[in-house]
C-alpha cells in the first residue's frame, strides 16, 4: 500500500474485554514499530518487530500486552482484560533496512469505557 | 529524568514569525535526529531527518543538531497558519533497527 494502514481507527471497549488492532506496513518494509501516544503525551515505545522477530518488547507495560507478525508484514497489538488506563492511541510505523527515516499510520483510537 | 525533554508549549505566534523549537537529550549514543510533525487527530508525519551534528534545511525548515551539548533544534522560517500541529523530536542511537525514543512534543499555533 502506499502508506502504513491501521484498523479499526476507532475502538470502543467495555473495560475486561480484549481488543486486536491491526497494522499492514508499506510493502517491502522489514522493521515495524507499535507506539502508545496517552493524551497530551508524546509516543511512548511499546515493541519493535524485524522481521517475524521481536528483538526489543521492552516497551510493553504489563503481560496483558502482546504483539506478533506474521509474514514479515502485518502485525496485530492486543490487550487482554482492557482497563481504563488503555485508553491512548496506538501507533505502528515502519522502515526498511539500509534507513532511518520511518513512517507512522493514522492510529488505533481505543478507548475503555 | 526522561531521555528527551522538549517544552511543550502550547507556543503562540503571528503569522511571519520565525519558530524556534528544542530538544535536549541525556545519551551520547543518539545519532539520528528527527522532527515530526503531528496534526490533530493525525499520526505524525516525518519533518527532518539529521544524522550527527550540523544543520540541515528544507524550505522553510532548518534543523540544527549540536551533539557536544546535547541539544537539537526545528527552525521554521515565515510561519504559516497551517504550520499549527505539535512538532515532536525523535532520535535513536547507532544501530540499525531499533527503537525511537520521543520528546513529548510542542504545541504550535500560528495566528493569522
Amino acid at each position: 500500500g502506499a502508506g502504513v494502514s491501521q484498523s479499526p481507527s476507532n475502538k470502543v471497549t467495555e473495560k475486561g474485554k480484549d481488543v486486536e488492532l491491526r497494522c499492514d506496513p508499506i510493502s517491502g518494509h522489514t522493521a515495524l514499530y507499535w507506539y502508545r501516544q496517552s493524551l497530551g503525551q508524546g509516543l511512548e515505545f511499546l515493541i519493535y518487530f524485524q522481521g517475524n522477530s521481536a528483538p526489543d518488547k521492552s516497551g510493553l507495560p504489563s503481560d496483558r500486552f502482546s504483539a506478533e507478525r506474521t509474514g514479515g508484514s502485518v502485525s496485530t497489538l492486543t490487550i487482554q482484560r482492557t482497563q481504563q488506563e488503555d485508553s491512548a492511541v496506538y501507533l505502528c510505523a515502519s522502515t526498511t533496512l539500509g534507513t532511518n527515516t520511518i513512517y507512522f499510520g493514522e492510529g488505533s483510537w481505543l478507548t475503555v469505557v | 529524568q526522561k531521555e528527551v525533554e522538549q517544552d511543550p508549549g502550547p507556543l503562540s505566534v503571528p503569522e511571519g514569525a520565525i519558530v524556534s523549537l528544542n530538544c535536549t537529550y541525556s545519551n551520547s549514543a543518539f545519532q539520528y535526529f528527527m522532527w515530526y510533525r503531528q496534526y490533530s487527530r493525525k499520526g505524525p508525519e516525518l519533518l527532518m531527518y539529521t544524522y550527527s551534528s550540523g544543520n540541515k534545511e528544507d524550505g522553510r525548515f532548518t534543523a540544527q543538531v549540536d551533539k557536544s551539548s546535547k541539544y537539537i533544534s526545528l527552525f521554521i522560517r515565515d510561519s504559516q497558519p497551517s504550520d499549527s500541529a505539535t512538532y515532536l523530536c525523535a532520535m535513536k542511537g547507532y544501530n540499525q533497527g531499533g527503537k525511537l525514543i520521543f520528546g513529548q512534543g510542542t504545541e504550535l499555533s500560528v495566528k493569522p
